[in-house]
C-alpha cells in the first residue's frame, strides 16, 4: 500500500536551523512535494525531487533518497514568519492526485 | 507565473441552501484540477479529482450528488455544495495542476452554514 510519515510538531529558535523529515512508502514513486501552509491560509508550493540529492532554493533546501523512501526538508536562518505547517506529498504510479502526510507544525520561537 | 485563483473567499449561507465556488488558472492551462476541504487543525482532504471535459473522480466517502463538480475548459472548475448543512462548513481550497504535476492552490474558500 501507500504510505507517508511526518512528525506532528517541531519547535525551533529564531536563526537556527531545522529539518523536517518525511518517509514513505510505495510502488511507481515519481517524486516528493513540499508544500508550506501558514494557519488559514492555502498552501504554497515549496519543492519538487524526483531525482536523489538535495535541491537548494535560497534559505530552504529539499533532499531525496528515492532507495530509502526518505525526504527532508531543510529551514536555514530561521525567521518568524517560519511558523507554518509543512506537508510533504508524494506522486506515484498514473494518477496524478497526490498523496499527502499530516503535516508538520513548525514553531519558530524568539 | 502558476497563480490560481478562488472566487468567493468567504461565504455564509442558510442551511438548504446551495453554494458555488469558482476555480481559476489565470496564467496556465490546467486540464486536472483538485478539490480538498480542511476542517480547523486538521489535514487537507483530497474531494474528488476534476477533469476537463470529463467526469470528476470522487474519493471514497464524498457524496457526488451533494459535491457538484464542473470542469467546463481548461482554466475554469467548480464546486457546488447542494443544500448545505451546517457540517458542511469548512475550509474548501482548489488547486490546479502542470504538466509536472505540481498543484498551484487557491486561497480557499470559507463556508458557514447557518
Amino acid at each position: 500500500g501507500q504510505n507517508i510519515d511526518q512528525p506532528t510538531e517541531m519547535t525551533a529558535t529564531e536563526g537556527a536551523i531545522v529539518q523536517i523529515n518525511c518517509t514513505y512508502q510505495t510502488s511507481g514513486f515519481n517524486g516528493l512535494f513540499w508544500y508550506q501552509q501558514h494557519a488559514g491560509e492555502a498552501p504554497t508550493f515549496l519543492s519538487y525531487n524526483v531525482l536523489d540529492g538535495l535541491e537548494e532554493k535560497g534559505r530552504f533546501s529539499s533532499f531525496l533518497s528515492r532507495s530509502k523512501g526518505y525526504s527532508y526538508l531543510l529551514l536555514k536562518e530561521l525567521q518568524m514568519k517560519d511558523s507554518a505547517s509543512y506537508l510533504c506529498a508524494m506522486h506515484a504510479g498514473n494518477n496524478r492526485k497526490l498523496i499527502w502526510g499530516l503535516g508538520t507544525s513548525l514553531a519558530v520561537n524568539p | 507565473g502558476a497563480v490560481v485563483s478562488q472566487h468567493p473567499s468567504w461565504v455564509i449561507c442558510k442551511s438548504g441552501t446551495s453554494v458555488k465556488i469558482e476555480c481559476r488558472s489565470l496564467d496556465f492551462q490546467a486540464t486536472t484540477m483538485f478539490w480538498y476541504r480542511q476542517f480547523p487543525k486538521q489535514s487537507l482532504m483530497l474531494m474528488a479529482t476534476s477533469n476537463e471535459g470529463s467526469k470528476a473522480t470522487y474519493e471514497q466517502g464524498v457524496e457526488k450528488d451533494k459535491f457538484l463538480i464542473n470542469h467546463a475548459s481548461l482554466t475554469l472548475s467548480t464546486l457546488t455544495v447542494t443544500s448545505a448543512h451546517p457540517e458542511d462548513s469548512s475550509f474548501y481550497i482548489c488547486s490546479a495542476a502542470t504538466r509536472r504535476e505540481t498543484q498551484y492552490f487557491g486561497p480557499g474558500t470559507r463556508l458557514l452554514v447557518l
